[in-house]
């Protein structure tokens, strides 16, 4: 059974620094990989999506990376801006495609 | 393009009652798929809905039911609420529900934030 782990739970940084958010998953015969944001009490945003044959995806400062291999994603954030405060989730499809497994999530805080 | 619209965004129901949800998909998606979020569990698939059949359901009781229309509009339904259904319900619609293909991109609506006291 797939499970998705994302570390660490909560992160505080000051404006402009460059940070990493983790995730790992238990079984890599994955087909791709989404990472979400979520801003409290709302829905959730779609930032980027890797397919399994990609190794990273980039949108503006923000960069994700894929390795099946070692079951890890990454998403990069650069120059980091208070309104990149909210909560990143990284989810993949269950082995049958029917439904999306998340972690739990990593709240960011950046501060000004 | 419109997005993907739920109401109501908020509600309060008591134990014991029962509460239905409503989700518009985004015109000319057929799959609507339905989350619980909550501060314990996180996020945890509900069901999916395929052209007005649920093809899929996760691991919730039958209080948990729901149903889609002809024109892919889809509505949860909770019934005997507990203290432990108070939670955001998201509804997210996608072409034809297989994740597994890059083109099929689950997007997600504003989610409906259920109460129960």
């Amino acid at each position: 059974k797939q499970e998705v782990t994302q570390i660490p739970a909560a992160l505080s940084v000051p404006e402009g620094e460059n940070l990493v958010l983790n995730c790992s998953f238990t079984d890599s015969a994955i087909y791709n990989l989404q990472w979400f944001r979520q801003d409290p009490g709302k829905g959730l945003t779609s930032l980027l999506l890797i397919q399994s044959s990609q190794r990273e995806q980039t949108s503006g400062r923000l960069n994700a990376s894929l390795d099946k291999s070692s079951g890890r994603s990454t998403l990069y954030i650069a120059a980091s801006q208070p309104g990149d405060s909210a909560t990143y989730l990284c989810a993949l499809p269950n082995q049958a495609g029917t439904a999306l497994i998340f972690g739990k999530g990593t709240t960011l805080s950046v501060s000004s | 393009k419109a997005g993907v619209t739920q109401t109501p965004r908020y509600l309060i129901k008591t134990r014991g009652q029962q509460v239905t949800l409503s989700c518009s998909p985004i015109s000319g998606h057929r799959s609507v798929s339905w989350y619980q979020q909550t501060p314990g569990q996180g996020l945890q698939f509900l069901f999916e809905y395929f052209s007005e059949t649920q093809r899929n359901k996760g691991n919730f009781p039958g209080r948990f039911s729901g149903r889609q229309f002809s024109n892919s509009r889809s509505e949860m339904n909770v019934s005997t609420l507990e203290l432990g259904d108070s939670a955001l319900y998201l509804c997210a619609s996608s072409l034809n529900g297989d994740l597994n293909s890059g083109a099929n991109v689950l997007t997600f609506g504003a989610g409906s934030r259920l109460t129960v006291l």
